[in-house]
């Protein structure tokens, strides 16, 4: 099974500063590769797929990027409303997710 | 709008079977597969399996295959997940989501709408 590792596991950071989550895929992925955002309570909620388009209705503020083993979700102008834990997943074959990343608001 | 709606909280013992179930709505059912993710409690997100609602082909990892049964009825358009000789490390909240287009046995897209998830505790 393709590993999929995410960093950092947490993060804590202001409102306005910009943030970077990245995950690296144990071998080549392309660009099959999604990031969600889940809230406590609640289903995950797609952010980016193929590595970089925007789902929509997300923020503009989400972008992603990256192909083949290193991918990255930058969340520009962090608004109080972004804090949960956020996923990457590989669908490229028998699909993986990362272990996830705490995204708190100082 | 897109809906779905899962069935309510399980709770079984060891040893025990469960079929969960996904009701969709406001969306041509068969354009889409249907996934099946879920989540320990306290812990990130697992895959279960992926079902084509075009055509019924499945894909699920190898720990689960011998377990899982999934199913749709187009009438209803209802995805269907059984889950077979359940132990705690079952426990755990099941999502179904929907793919952003079909599914095939072999490939299956990301998820843009998930339902509210089902709890299944499993407990003697």
């Amino acid at each position: 099974d393709i590993q999929m590792t995410q960093s950092p596991s947490t993060l804590s950071a202001s409102v306005g500063d910009r943030v970077t989550i990245t995950c690296r895929a144990s071998q080549s992925i392309t660009n099959w590769l999604a990031w969600y955002q889940q809230k406590p309570g609640k289903a995950p909620k797609l952010l980016i797929y193929k590595a970089s388009n925007l789902a929509s209705g997300v923020p503009s503020r989400f972008s992603g990027s990256g192909s083949g083993t290193e991918f990255t979700l930058t969340i520009g102008n962090l608004q109080p409303d972004d804090f949960g834990n956020y996923y990457c997943h590989q669908y490229k074959t028998h699909w993986t997710f990362g272990q996830g990343t705490k995204v708190e608001i100082k | 709008q897109v809906h779905l709606v899962q069935s309510g909280p399980e709770v079984k013992k060891p040893g025990a079977s469960v079929k969960l179930s996904c009701e969709t709505s406001g969306y041509k059912f068969i354009n889409y597969g249907i996934a099946w993710v879920r989540q320990a409690p306290g812990q990130g997100l697992e895959w279960m399996g992926w079902i084509s609602t075009y055509n019924g082909d499945t894909n699920s990892p190898q720990r689960f295959q011998d377990r899982v049964t999934m199913t749709t009825d187009t009438s209803t358009t209802t995805a269907y997940m059984e889950l077979r000789s359940l132990t705690s490390d079952d426990t755990a909240v099941y999502f179904c989501a929907r793919a952003l287009g079909y599914c095939t046995s072999a490939s299956c897209s990301a998820l843009d709408n998930w339902g509210q998830g089902t709890l299944l505790t499993v407990s003697s």
